[in-house]
C-alpha cells in the first residue's frame, strides 16, 4: 500500500530536549515536504526536499532542521523545542507538485512543555 | 508571493442540503489550485486539482470546484451533503515552477441531521 509514515504519532516532551520525528515514504518520491499545522493558520511549510541532498527552508524553518539522506526518509529534527512549536506536524511526498499531488502522513501531535 | 484565503472559518449546513465552501488566491502568475479533504485525526487527502483546460473540475465524493480567473477564486461545491462530509477542507495553490503548496486557513464543515 502507497503511504507516507511518520513516527511518533504523539509525543510530550520538555523544553531543550532534542528530537527527532521521521518520515518514510515506499512510493519514489522525489518531493518531500514538512508542514505544520495551527487553529487558524493552516498548513504552513517548514522545510521541503526536492530530491537526495537537495533540502530548502519553507515558510517557518526557524528551530527546525531536515535531512535527506536517502530518497525515502525525510525526517524532522528539534534541536532544542520551544512550547511554540507545540504543533500538529505532518509530512508530504509527491512526484512533483507541478502536476502531481502531494501525499500526507496521518500527522504526529507534539506538545513541548 | 502567494496566498489563499478562504472566507468562511466554519460552515454548517443540514444534510441533504447543498453546500459551497469559498476560496479566493492572489498570485501574479498562473496557478494550480488544489482542495484538500482532512477527517478527524486523519491526514489531508486530495479532493480535486485544476491544472489546465476546463475550468469545472471534478473531485471525489461528488464535490466539483469552478476556476474563475477573474475573480481569482476556486469555490468547491458539493449539491447534497452527508453526514459523513463533516470535516476540514483546506484550498491551495500552486505557482509554476514553485516548490511549496500554500494552504488557506481551512473551513469547518458541519453536517447537521
Amino acid at each position: 500500500e502507497a503511504q507516507v509514515t511518520q513516527n511518533p504519532r504523539y509525543l510530550i516532551t520538555v523544553t531543550g530536549k532534542k528530537l527527532t520525528v521521521t518520515c518514510s515514504q515506499n512510493m519514489n518520491h522525489e518531493y518531500m515536504s514538512w508542514y505544520r499545522q495551527d487553529p487558524g493558520l493552516g498548513l504552513r511549510q517548514i522545510y521541503y526536499s526536492m530530491n537526495v541532498e537537495v533540502t530548502d527552508k519553507g515558510d517557518v524553518p526557524e528551530g527546525y532542521k531536515v535531512s535527506r539522506k536517502e530518497k525515502r526518509n525525510f525526517p524532522l529534527i528539534l534541536e532544542s523545542p520551544s512550547p511554540n512549536q507545540t504543533s500538529l506536524y505532518f509530512c508530504a511526498s509527491s512526484l512533483g507538485l507541478n502536476t502531481g499531488e502531494l501525499f500526507f502522513g496521518e500527522g504526529s501531535r507534539l506538545t513541548v512543555l | 508571493a502567494q496566498s489563499v484565503t478562504q472566507l468562511d472559518s466554519q460552515v454548517p449546513v443540514f444534510e441533504e442540503a447543498p453546500v459551497e465552501l469559498r476560496c479566493n488566491y492572489s498570485s501574479s502568475v498562473s496557478v494550480y489550485l488544489f482542495w484538500y479533504v482532512q477527517y478527524p485525526n486523519q491526514g489531508l487527502q486530495l479532493l480535486l486539482k485544476y491544472l489546465s483546460g476546463s475550468t469545472l473540475v471534478k473531485g471525489i465524493n461528488g464535490f466539483e470546484a469552478e476556476f474563475n480567473k477573474s475573480q481569482t477564486s476556486f469555490h468547491l461545491r458539493k449539491p447534497s451533503v452527508h453526514i459523513s462530509d463533516t470535516a476540514e477542507y483546506f484550498c491551495a495553490v500552486s505557482q509554476w515552477g514553485a516548490q511549496k503548496l500554500v494552504f488557506g486557513q481551512g473551513t469547518r464543515l458541519t453536517i447537521n441531521p
